[in-house]
């Protein structure tokens, strides 16, 4: 079966950090381009960044420089380090596939695992 | 930053209507335009690719239209699974992707 499963979220204090893990099972992440996106309480979606196959690297203005995406092939795991974090990041995490062949639609979801940045 | 934005915000509607909800981008995005269907708690999930390609194992009353800057998604009888809150995504011109700010489809 194709899933994705998210790990790691939690409460942290601002300025902490923290990583999430996305499990895949049913297909090879790094053959993929992967995505995280969050999801504020109420709000609407926000994407955050990609890793495209080859390894490239894309982040949301607004994590930029403070987050980064990566993977474990062995794993066959992605990743997201946060550092330096922010009330506002306080959001569910989604890990996501960016296929390619339906034109960048985000096919495959994880059920998504929330962040809460608070003192 | 290419933005998309939703009309309307929030529809009521009832069972058996049929639902048009439009996304249009602040500049020409071809065909590259996504649907997504939200429900409360749970992941999006992937209705619509190329503004108009059915995603495999998404019911056929589900539709989608346009290019450009203006396209619709369409539910030509709704049903009760399908309350629940709807977002467009473009892929034209990343980074950034960028989502609409979404539909709230409710029952009257």
């Amino acid at each position: 079966e194709v899933q994705l499963v998210e790990s790691g979220g939690g409460l942290i204090q601002p300025g902490g950090s923290l990583r999430l893990s996305c499990a895949a099972s049913g297909f090879t992440v790094s053959s993929n381009y992967m995505s995280w996106v969050r999801q504020a309480p109420g709000k609407g979606l926000e994407w955050v960044s990609v890793i495209y196959s080859g390894g490239s690297t894309y982040y949301a203005d607004s994590v930029k420089g403070r987050f980064t995406i990566s993977r474990d092939n062995s794993k066959n795991t992605l990743y997201l380090q946060m550092n330096s974090l922010r009330a506002e990041d306080t959001a569910v995490y989604y890990c996501a596939r960016f296929r390619r062949g339906l034109q960048f639609a985000f096919d495959i979801w994880g059920q998504g695992t929330m962040v809460t940045v608070s003192s | 930053d290419i933005q998309m934005t939703q009309s309307p915000s929030s529809v009521s509607a009832s069972v058996g209507d049929r639902v048009t909800i439009t996304c249009r981008a602040s500049q020409g995005i071809s065909s590259w335009l996504a649907w997504y269907q939200q429900k409360p708690g749970k992941a999006p999930k992937l209705l619509i690719y190329a503004a108009s390609s059915l995603q495999s194992g998404v019911p056929s009353r589900f539709s989608g239209s346009g290019s450009g800057t203006d396209f619709t998604l369409t539910i030509s009888s709704l049903q009760p699974e399908d309350f629940a809150t709807y977002y467009c995504q473009q892929a034209n011109s990343f980074p950034p992707l960028t989502f609409g700010q979404g539909t709230r489809l409710e029952i009257k």
